[in-house]
């Protein structure tokens, strides 16, 4: 069975700190995700990495940026967390364009 | 830049009835896919199903279909015979033109199955 993990279900964070956000898939996906999800506003993509150290920014980098040192792994980093950015986050990975992305079960960030 | 509209921010069916949830879209690819995803209150994002713009006929998987309407950019998803489980987010979404990978997503509908 596919999966992709997200590192925590629930997390609570003090502004200023340093988060970091984990995802592992296992599927050998070249392609894999962050997404932020808020109500109203659907799910709006942070950044995304189509290879092992390769990136781009999507729709609202600001504030985050990401790692993907090895193909299975793909983590959001919030280098001084802000209460703006409590929301859901949503890590998945996708082969290719024109097949599904998998989506781990959602982080839920309260920055306090 | 594509654009995906769900109108419906939240829709009730009776149980055993069929449900359509609608999805519209504005791309100016000649080839494109669309998806459609549910989120149950767990919050895990559920592939549901795809269709490709040059498919023939519309797809299904099981109790899901869509209903693509290629000239009217519109594929909306319809569930026979809703199940109490169906009660979920539902959103539609389209790969980014110019991007092999990103997909945009709609801004989703709350479907709630009464019993």
């Amino acid at each position: 069975d596919v999966k992709v993990t997200q590192s925590s279900r629930y997390l609570v964070k003090r502004t200023g700190e340093k988060v970091f956000l984990e995802c592992v898939q296992d599927m050998d996906h070249e392609n894999m995700f962050w997404y932020r999800q808020d109500p109203g506003l659907g799910l709006r993509l942070i950044y995304f990495s189509y290879d092992v150290k390769m990136k781009e920014k999507g729709d609202i980098p600001e504030g985050y940026s990401v790692s993907r040192e090895k193909k299975e792994r793909f983590s959001l980093i919030l280098e001084s967390a802000s209460t703006n950015q409590t929301s859901m986050y949503l890590c998945a990975s996708s082969l290719t364009q024109n097949t599904e992305a998998f989506f781990g079960q959602g982080t839920r960030l309260t920055v306090v | 830049a594509q654009k995906i509209t769900q109108t419906q921010p939240g829709m009730f069916v009776q149980e055993k009835e069929a449900v359509t949830l609608d999805c519209t879209y504005d791309t100016s690819d000649p080839s494109y896919g669309l998806f459609w995803y549910k989120q149950p209150s767990s919050g895990e994002m559920i592939f549901l199903i795809y269709q490709g713009s040059y498919d023939q006929q519309n797809a299904t998987e099981g109790r899901y279909s869509l209903n693509f309407q290629k000239a009217r950019k519109s594929a909306n998803l319809v569930i026979s015979a809703s199940q109490l489980g169906d009660s979920a987010m539902y959103f539609c979404a389209i790969p980014v033109r110019g991007s092999a990978r990103q997909l945009t997503f709609g801004s989703g509908t709350q479907l709630t199955v009464l019993p």
